[in-house]
């Protein structure tokens, strides 16, 4: 159980273009679900957390209108790179929490890999 | 000081090695203590939560001091497939929002 996907797993796209990221929950709702962008060999940097049926709360430095998220239900969170360049080309992984799961316990989708040309 | 604090390694031991990391956090009101583990260019996996207690899942020992303000994990018999990044997850008190160390680095080798 506890399983997360992540759609697509990964994408090229030229700079200037809009890039949809999908996280599903599939075997359970989640209550929150985070979105992360990692580096090459750095660590996962947190960049916003949504829940289901209200806005998200990004961190600082993150760019709300740049990067849109949009938690539709309780199984499903999207994240939308809007225009993007190629210093947003990255590794986007979303993670969600189990209701009622051992406190606080994130279970990861496989990631999205982002290329932008 | 940063919230949550790991050596990055590399921890570089051969197989059948006991190997220790720890982590400190910042937050004395840290609520929920996990260790992932990370392969290259993948997603982190559970690898198992820190109970005050300390638990044991087979191989692996995970440990909480609260009074220090650390976790550790201790990994017995290193494999070769136990070559990954290890990361500290605490989630602070008042807050679901986890804070992800940089991760350790170990490589067992043959």
């Amino acid at each position: 159980g506890a399983v997360v996907s992540q759609h697509p797993s990964w994408v090229i796209c030229k700079s200037g273009t809009s890039v949809k990221i999908e996280c599903r929950s599939l075997d359970f709702q989640a209550t929150t679900m985070f979105w992360y962008r990692q580096f090459p060999k750095q660590s996962l940097m947190l960049m916003a957390t949504s829940n289901e049926g209200s806005k998200a709360t990004y961190e600082q430095g993150v760019e709300k209108d740049k990067f849109l998220i949009n938690h539709a239900s309780l199984t499903l969170s999207t994240l939308t790179v809007t225009s993007a360049h190629p210093e947003d080309s990255s590794f986007y992984i979303c993670s969600a929490t189990l209701t009622g799961d051992p406190a606080d316990t994130q279970y990861f989708g496989p990631g999205t890999r982002l290329t932008v040309l | 000081r940063k919230e949550v604090e790991q050596d990055p390694g590399p921890f570089n031991v051969p197989e059948g090695a006991t190997v220790a990391f720890n982590c400190t956090y910042s937050n004395s009101a840290s609520q929920s203590f996990f260790w992932y583990r990370q392969d290259c260019r993948k997603e982190p996996k559970l690898l198992m939560s820190v109970y005050s207690s300390g638990n044991e899942d087979g191989r692996f020992t995970a440990q909480l001091n609260r009074a220090s303000q650390y976790i550790s994990l201790l990994i017995r018999d290193s494999k070769l497939s136990d070559s990954a990044t290890y990361l500290c997850v605490v989630t602070p008190g008042g807050s679901y929002i986890p804070t992800f160390g940089r991760g350790t680095s170990l490589i067992v080798h043959p």
